[in-house]
């Protein structure tokens, strides 16, 4: 049973526009969003991530939603440029037991076209 | 500074045989995070370690795969008798703050 899904394996955006990249997620006790970005033969790199209890979070060109009564939380990049062209991974945080552990979503590839 | 490094970054090993992955973690970081990604799948957990206490061993698939940890430093991560399944990029993550993770680069491990 997958608890964070990103139904949406690519996505295709022109240069200037924005993107969106949307994630699900299953299980109301996450108490935090992450969104990670990554390379071909690189790890994921920490994006940007939004607490459970706010509904936006902004830091430059990305912009974090979260709409818990929906369990859905979106990542738009505006602009969108050729170099954000990466598989990008929404991840969710929860405390179980005395750990915390991170629960990822399968990636969404992202292709910016000049 | 130093990122998080992990060795080899590609193994192919023959079906049967034993692997061990290395983990260098980012000095100073108490938790240290192993994932794989088989092909077409997220990031699946492994195991994690934080400081001293018992690791978290839920996410291992089965009684072939083992990790160990020295205190705040190095982490191996080892699968005996590879199966085919097995096949995947494996990920270290280490972590001054369970919200933050930074990845190593992964090991690409094919069985054949």
């Amino acid at each position: 049973d997958q608890q964070v899904k990103q139904n949406s394996p690519s996505l295709s955006v022109q240069e200037g526009r924005i993107s969106i990249l949307n994630c699900d997620y299953t299980n109301s006790m996450f108490d935090y969003f992450l969104w990670y970005k990554k390379y071909p033969a690189e790890g994921p790199t920490f994006l940007i991530s939004i607490s459970s209890i706010k509904d936006k979070n902004e830091d430059g060109r990305f912009t974090v939603f979260l709409n818990k009564s929906a369990k859905h939380l979106s990542l738009h990049i505006v602009p969108s440029q050729p170099g954000d062209s990466a598989v990008y991974f929404c991840a969710a945080l929860a405390l179980v037991g005395s750990n915390y552990k991170l629960t990822f979503g399968k990636g969404t590839l992202l292709t910016v076209n000049p | 500074g130093a990122g998080v490094s992990q060795s080899p970054s590609n193994k192919v090993t023959e079906k049967g045989k034993d692997v061990e992955l290395r983990c260098d973690p980012i000095s100073g970081h108490t938790a240290l995070y192993w994932y794989r990604q088989r092909l077409g799948q997220g990031l699946e957990f492994l195991i994690y370690f934080q400081g001293n206490s018992a690791p978290d061993k839920s996410g291992l698939p089965s009684d072939r795969f083992s990790a160990e940890r020295t205190g705040e430093s190095v982490s191996t991560l080892t699968i005996q008798r590879t199966q085919q399944e097995d096949s995947a990029v494996y990920l270290c993550a280490s972590s001054p703050t369970a919200a933050e993770q930074y990845f190593g680069p992964g090991t690409r491990l094919t069985v054949t």
